[in-house]
Formats: structure tokens, sequence, C-alpha cells
């Protein structure tokens, strides 16, 4: 099966500095990699995503990067603000049927200071 | 409009008890996956639902989970012989789930405390 690794558990920046996330999948038939953020008490919320056709996307602050042949994918938050502290989960999808079924790394917790 | 809701919030039981836990999924989303999160852990997908069917179950961990979805959109799942070690935050999501749209959209989990 899918194996997924995300570093660093712990990302402590101040407030307007970058956070850089970076994970490692397995699997090389997975082709579908969204970024989930997580808050307190809450489930887990899409921020961005990606497709294995495509080697970058960019929304407002955030970006993430895929490289294919390394297997590993990244993602950035650049003007960090207070309330993008969170845990953040890479995955990892698999095609199943007619869905995709993510396999998720242990998560970043993400503390930005104001 | 409303989002995954399940139900209840919290769930305390004691070891060897059985329990139902209940999702709500976002109108119109045909498919509802279930998932288990532990303390300081990422989600680990358990089974997906396409309309009534199971269409993948490969992540249940034994034959003491269960879970249904008789009409396609309400989904239940149930643990027998509950043990300490299912003590998780139990997670549902859905998605349209077709037309390539795979964005799944998670409720806000029941935490479960097996003692």
């Amino acid at each position: 099966g899918e194996n997924v690794e995300q570093h660093p558990s712990t990302l402590s920046v101040q407030e307007g500095d970058s956070a850089v996330i970076k994970c490692t999948y397995s699997d090389s038939a997975s082709n579908y990699f969204p970024w989930y953020k997580q808050e307190l008490g809450k489930g887990p919320q899409l921020i961005i995503d990606i497709r294995s056709n495509v080697g970058e996307k960019k929304d407002q602050r955030i970006a993430v990067t895929l490289n294919k042949t390394a297997k590993h994918f990244s993602l950035h938050i650049t003007e960090t603000q207070p309330e993008d502290s969170a845990v953040y989960f890479c995955a990892a999808s698999l095609r199943s049927g007619g869905s995709y079924i993510p396999t998720f790394g242990r998560g970043t917790s993400l503390i930005v200071h104001p | 409009g409303a989002g995954v809701s399940q139900t209840p919030s919290n769930k305390v039981t004691e070891k060897g008890k059985y329990v139902e836990l209940r999702c709500d999924p976002i109108s119109g989303h045909t498919a509802l996956y279930w998932y288990r999160q532990s303390l300081g852990q990422g989600p680990e997908f358990l089974i997906y639902f396409q309309g009534t069917g199971a269409a993948d179950d490969s992540g249940l961990p034994n034959d003491r989970f269960f879970a249904v979805r008789p009409e396609g959109s309400v989904s239940t799942l149930k643990i027998q012989r509950t043990e300490r070690g299912d003590s998780a935050v139990y997670l549902c999501a859905s998605s349209l789930g077709w037309g390539g749209e795979e964005t799944q959209y998670f409720g806000p989990g029941t935490r479960l405390l097996v003692l």
C-alpha cells in the first residue's frame, strides 16, 4: 500500500515569514495530492490540491509543487498570519472505483507567532 | 448550505459494548467515506460508499467494524465488542462522487472513548 512521510512534525514561524511542509510517497500510481488544514476540534478542510499531470499550483498565499520522479510534493505558505496556525496534512491518493482514496501523512503543527 | 454532520459529537462506552456512529453527508453527494484519526496521526481510511454499496472496505481493521448506507444518504458505522484501542476520532467525509470532482468535505468527527 501507499506510505506517506511528512516533515517537519512541528513548524514555528514569525508572522509574515514563509512556511514549507514536505511530503514523500511510495506508490508511483498515486495521482491526486490534496492538502488539508485541521483546526482543533474540527474535521480537515481542503486548502489546495494537485494532480499528477501538473508540477505546480498556486492559490493566493498557498502553493503546492509536485515532483513525480522523486515522489515528493511540498506546500508553501507565504506571508503567514496567526490564523494560519493549525495542523496541516498532506495526502497521496490512489484511484478506487469512481473516487480517490487518500493516504495521509502524520501532520505538521504550524504555529505562527504574531 | 449545510456541511457534513456527525452524531454524537462525543461517545464514551465501556469495553465490550456496541456503538453506532452516524454521518449525514452533504445533500446530493453520492460518495461517502469513513476515517479513523488517532491522537497525533493523520486520518486513516476505513470504508468508502458510492451510493448504497461499499465500493472499498479495505481499511476496516477487522470484522468488529461494519458500516451501512441503506438509502444512499445517511451512513452508520457500527463497532461491536469495543476495545480500548478503538478510542479515536471517527471522521466522515462526502464528495460529489462523479465528474472527476474529488474534493472530500469532512464532518467534525465523533470522539469515541472506550473505557
